[in-house]
C-alpha cells in the first residue's frame, strides 16, 4: 500500500525565511508520480507540481523549490524569501502510475507572520 | 474557461436522510474522484470513475455510492447520513493518460449531519 507522511504539522516563520516542507513517501511501484497542492484559508486545493519517479532533477518556479531524492524516497518543497500570502496548507501526494488515484499526506500548515 | 463545480457549497442535514453532493466538470475529462477532509487525515479517496458506467470503492467507501451517466457529472450520494460524515467533501477530474493526468479540484462542499 502506499503511504505519504509529512512529519510537519505546522511551521511558524517570519516574512522573508525560508520555509523547507518535508514528504516521505512508501511505494512498490517503480512508477509512480508525486504532487503538491496549496490549500489558502479560503479552502481550495491548488495545485502547485507534478514530478515522475523517472525525473530526478530539482524545479524551481519563482519563490517554490522542489527537491525529490528516490534514495531517501523524500519529495521536499522549499518556499524561499516567504510571504504573508503563502501562508495555508500544504499537501504532498502520490499516485500509481496506472489509476490514477491519489494518496494525500495529512498536509502541513504554514503560517507566515508580517 | 473549463472550471470544476460543486453544489451545494454548504449543507446540514439530520442523521439518517439521504444526501446527494452534485460535482460537474467541464473540461472532458474521462476520470472523476471524490475525497474526504478530514482533520488529521489528509484527504481520502471515497469513490472513482474512469469514464460512463465505470465507478469502484475507494479508501473509505463505506456508507457512499456513486453513479456515472454522462462525463461532466459524479453525484455522490450519502445513502443513510452519520454524524461520522460530517467532513469537507472535494471532487476532483483529471485526464485519462498512460501516466496518469493531473487532478483538478471542486471548490468543495461542507457537510454537517447532525
Amino acid at each position: 500500500a502506499q503511504k505519504v507522511t509529512q512529519a510537519q504539522t505546522e511551521i511558524s516563520v517570519v516574512e522573508k525565511e525560508d520555509v523547507t516542507l518535508d514528504c516521505v513517501y512508501e511505494t512498490r511501484d517503480t512508477t509512480y508520480y508525486l504532487f503538491w497542492y496549496k490549500q489558502p484559508p479560503s479552502g481550495e486545493l491548488v495545485f502547485l507540481i507534478r514530478r515522475n519517479s523517472f525525473d530526478e532533477q530539482n524545479e524551481i518556479s519563482g519563490r517554490y523549490s522542489w527537491n525529490f531524492q528516490k534514495s531517501t524516497s523524500s519529495f521536499n518543497f522549499t518556499i524561499t524569501a516567504s510571504q504573508v500570502v503563502d501562508s495555508a496548507v500544504y499537501f504532498c501526494a502520490l499516485s500509481e502510475a496506472a489509476g490514477n488515484k491519489l494518496t494525500f499526506g495529512g498536509g502541513t500548515r504554514v503560517l507566515v507572520k508580517p | 474557461d473549463a472550471e470544476i463545480t460543486q453544489s451545494p457549497r454548504h449543507k446540514i442535514t439530520e442523521t439518517g436522510r439521504q444526501v446527494t453532493l452534485a460535482c460537474h466538470q467541464t473540461w472532458n475529462h474521462n476520470n472523476m474522484f471524490w475525497y474526504r477532509q478530514d482533520l488529521g487525515h489528509g484527504l481520502r479517496l471515497i469513490h472513482y470513475s474512469y469514464g460512463v458506467h465505470d465507478t469502484n470503492k475507494g479508501e473509505v467507501s463505506d456508507g457512499y455510492s456513486v453513479s456515472r451517466s454522462n462525463t461532466e457529472d459524479l453525484p455522490l450520494t450519502l445513502e443513510s447520513a452519520a454524524s461520522s460524515q460530517t467532513s469537507v467533501y472535494f471532487c476532483a477530474s483529471s485526464q485519462a493518460s498512460p501516466g496518469g493526468g493531473t487532478q483538478y479540484f471542486g471548490p468543495g462542499t461542507r457537510l454537517t449531519v447532525l
